[in-house]
């Protein structure tokens, strides 16, 4: 159990065009998913904070009109990122805690097999 | 802001050798959490600590939680070649659910 998907796998793109990554969560509800950014050979950074049915929140220095998110059902959260530039490429990762397991105050994030963006 | 540091950066060990990696919080955690990340994969939860000098067991692996709760080791005894990866501890930012990842240490065994 507890699965998390991440879709498209990698992606390449020309610049200036957007790309949108899908998270989904298969077996579980996620009131709440993150996105997390990691740039070779460095930690996980985290983006933002995704929450069924309100806005995200971002981190400090993350243009979130630049990094849109979705979280439109409790098993799916959108990031799109728009007009992508080569500083872009990044492997994006998504990561959801089990809204049953909170309740029962256990905190494990299940993390998507990531997605490998590359700018042109 | 907070800041979740990880020592050694890189290690290198032979087969059959023992790791550890130490983990440091500039804050106090309610919780650390333990990841694994293969060579291009994604992180894998490991275990989560809770209580204050907590030593946890997994087969090889011993995690333990600091009497302060601001700092974390992984001891992996008679490392194998499966151990290869990028072990990253994370503990909560201060009064939210979110999770700070440490630096991470890079694992390579030789055989």
């Amino acid at each position: 159990g507890a699965v998390v998907s991440q879709h498209p796998s990698w992606v390449i793109c020309k610049s200036g065009t957007s790309v949108k990554i899908e998270c989904r969560s298969l077996d579980f509800q996620a009131t709440t998913m993150f996105w997390y950014r990691q740039f070779p050979k460095q930690s996980l950074m985290l983006m933002a904070t995704s929450n069924e049915g309100s806005k995200a929140t971002y981190e400090q220095g993350v243009e979130k009109d630049k990094f849109l998110i979705n979280h439109a059902s409790l098993t799916l959260s959108t990031l799109t990122v728009t007009s992508a530039h080569p500083e872009d490429s990044s492997f994006y990762i998504c990561s959801a805690r089990d809204t049953a397991e909170v309740i029962s105050r256990t905190d494990t994030q299940y993390f998507g097999p990531g997605t490998r963006l590359t700018v042109l | 802001g907070q800041q979740v540091m990880q020592i050694p950066q890189y290690q290198h060990v032979q087969e059959g050798e023992d790791f550890t990696t130490y983990c440091n919080s500039s804050t106090t955690l309610s919780n650390i959490q333990w990841y694994k990340q293969r060579p291009g994969g994604h992180p894998v939860f490991l275990i989560q600590l809770v209580k204050s000098g907590e030593v946890k067991k997994q087969k090889r692996l011993t995690f333990q939680f600091g009497e302060a709760k601001k700092n974390s080791s992984l001891h992996i005894t008679a490392t194998q070649t499966t151990d290869v990866g990028t072990y990253f501890c994370a503990g909560p930012a201060s009064g939210t659910y979110k999770y700070i990842f440490g630096t991470g240490t890079r694992l390579k065994v030789l055989a």
